[in-house]
């Protein structure tokens, strides 16, 4: 079974740093690309990028580039989504998913990470 | 960036009736087009993908339709696991999703 596990919910400060986490199992993580998906409050999905962790390539939504960055670990079949500088704006919650190529559809999802940042 | 924009954001159905639901592209994505139904607290789930392929283990009662700049998602005899939000994308040129349409009772 195809399986997406994120880390847990993060309360986090303004400015602080953050990382959060993808761990893909039940398929070869290296044959598949892995996206980050933003869902604020109440609102609708946003693409944020996806990165092939084979060879970390790696594109980014113009609405959020330079805003994050997404690695991988192929030898631990894990992704990741950064924040240098987090702000209030910046909560909700991220969902990574998976696709067989860099336009296509999510056939997996992660069941999200809430980011919370507040004062 | 191609704008995907759904209609109607709310959509009041009874159970056992029909929901059409309508995504429209700001230019042509050919059939590069996916539905996704997201039930509260949880995370989105792949119905259709290709515009009219249903993903593995989703009913026949949910169909896709269009092509180009307009498209259709179809539920028959609405069950009430159906009442969910459902969001479009399109993957023809980047990754844009729509804005959500709410199927309510």
């Amino acid at each position: 079974e195809v399986q997406l596990v994120q880390s847990g919910a993060e309360v986090k400060k303004p400015g602080e740093s953050l990382k959060i986490s993808c761990k893909g199992s039940g398929y070869s993580f290296n044959t598949h690309w892995i996206a980050w998906v933003r869902q604020m409050p109440g609102k609708g999905l946003e693409w944020m990028g996806i990165i092939y962790p084979a060879d970390s390539d790696t594109r980014y939504s113009p609405s959020f580039q330079g805003q994050v960055t997404i690695s991988a670990d192929k030898s631990i079949s894990t992704a990741y989504l950064q924040w240098s500088n987090l702000k209030a704006s910046d909560t909700a919650i991220y969902y990574c998913a998976r696709s067989v190529g860099p336009e296509y559809d999510f056939d997996s999802w992660g069941h999200g990470t809430l980011v919370t940042v507040s004062s | 960036e191609i704008v995907m924009t759904q209609s109607p954001a709310t959509l009041s159905v009874s159970p056992g009736g029909r929901a059409t639901l309508s995504c429209r592209a700001s230019q042509s994505v050919s059939s590069d087009l996916a539905w996704y139904q997201q039930k509260p607290g949880q995370a989105p789930r792949l119905l259709i993908y290709g515009a009219s392929t249903r993903a593995t283990g989703i009913p026949a009662r949910f169909s896709g339709s269009g092509s180009g700049t307009a498209f259709t998602l179809t539920i028959s005899s609405l069950q009430s696991e159906d009442f969910a939000v459902y969001h479009c994308q399109q993957y023809n040129k980047g990754l844009t999703f729509g804005g959500g349409t709410k199927v309510e009772i």
